[in-house]
């Protein structure tokens, strides 16, 4: 059973500029939760994805996108990079159904912006 | 108010002592309850669910009071290896949307 697999693994961006995160799921998971984690803090839920749409939405502009692709995989868009988009991006893979609350995360997307 | 409040720490405990977190929640229709552990610089792990009546797993006991909205986690007979940030997890709805408490630092030391 592959885990959750997430690259790049880290990079570094200037303001303004736009960023694209890719995520694959574990293999049984069909639903996709993106979450950002800043320094010191938990992660704060971005998006979810399930067949494809989106399916909640934290508190995040709309220069937060994503996609869900027919494997079950995902990716993230940053527009307009902002300084305080510097953070760890974690995916989490789930299924629906009986334990469907139990999250598998990604070593994650660490996105620094200068 | 956040909406899972915990204590920051850190913790830090000598090998072998027993040490509690707590946790509190603002949203009274919130489902479902987690502890997630992190280590420095990785993605979250599920360590433990939490139920009503209170779950056991080896050294770790979790409990809940819905009345009061609040989860504890307790750890006995410290491991060095359970130095690690705990982090109190709530679904507050149904789906898959959860909400994190910021973790609570634990460092066991010798």
């Amino acid at each position: 059973e592959t885990g959750v697999t997430q690259s790049p693994t880290h990079l570094i961006k200037t303001r303004g500029q736009q960023v694209t995160l890719r995520c694959s799921s574990q293999s049984g998971h069909n639903t996709v939760s993106w979450y950002q984690q800043a320094l010191g803090q938990g992660p704060q839920f971005i998006f979810q994805y399930y067949r494809e749409e989106e399916n909640g939405r934290g508190n995040f502009p709309p220069r937060f996108s994503g996609l869900q692709f027919p494997n079950y995989s995902s990716e993230l868009n940053v527009n307009a990079l902002e300084l305080d988009d510097s953070a760890l991006y974690l995916c989490a893979s789930s299924r629906t159904g009986t334990g469907a609350n139990v999250l598998t995360f990604g070593a994650g997307s660490r996105l620094t912006v200068l | 108010r956040k909406e899972v409040e915990q204590d920051p720490g850190p913790f830090n405990v000598p090998e072998g002592a027993t040490v509690a977190f707590n946790c509190t929640y603002s949203n009274s229709a919130s489902q479902s309850f987690f502890w997630y552990r992190q280590d420095c610089r990785k993605e979250p792990k599920l360590l433990m669910s939490v139920y009503s009546s209170g779950n056991e797993d080896g050294r770790f006991t979790a409990q809940l009071n819905r009345a009061s909205q609040y989860i504890s986690l307790l750890i006995r007979d410290s491991k060095l290896s359970d130095s690690a940030t705990y982090l109190c997890v709530v679904n507050p709805g149904g789906g898959n949307k959860l909400t994190f408490g910021t973790g609570t630092q634990l460092k066991v030391e010798l």
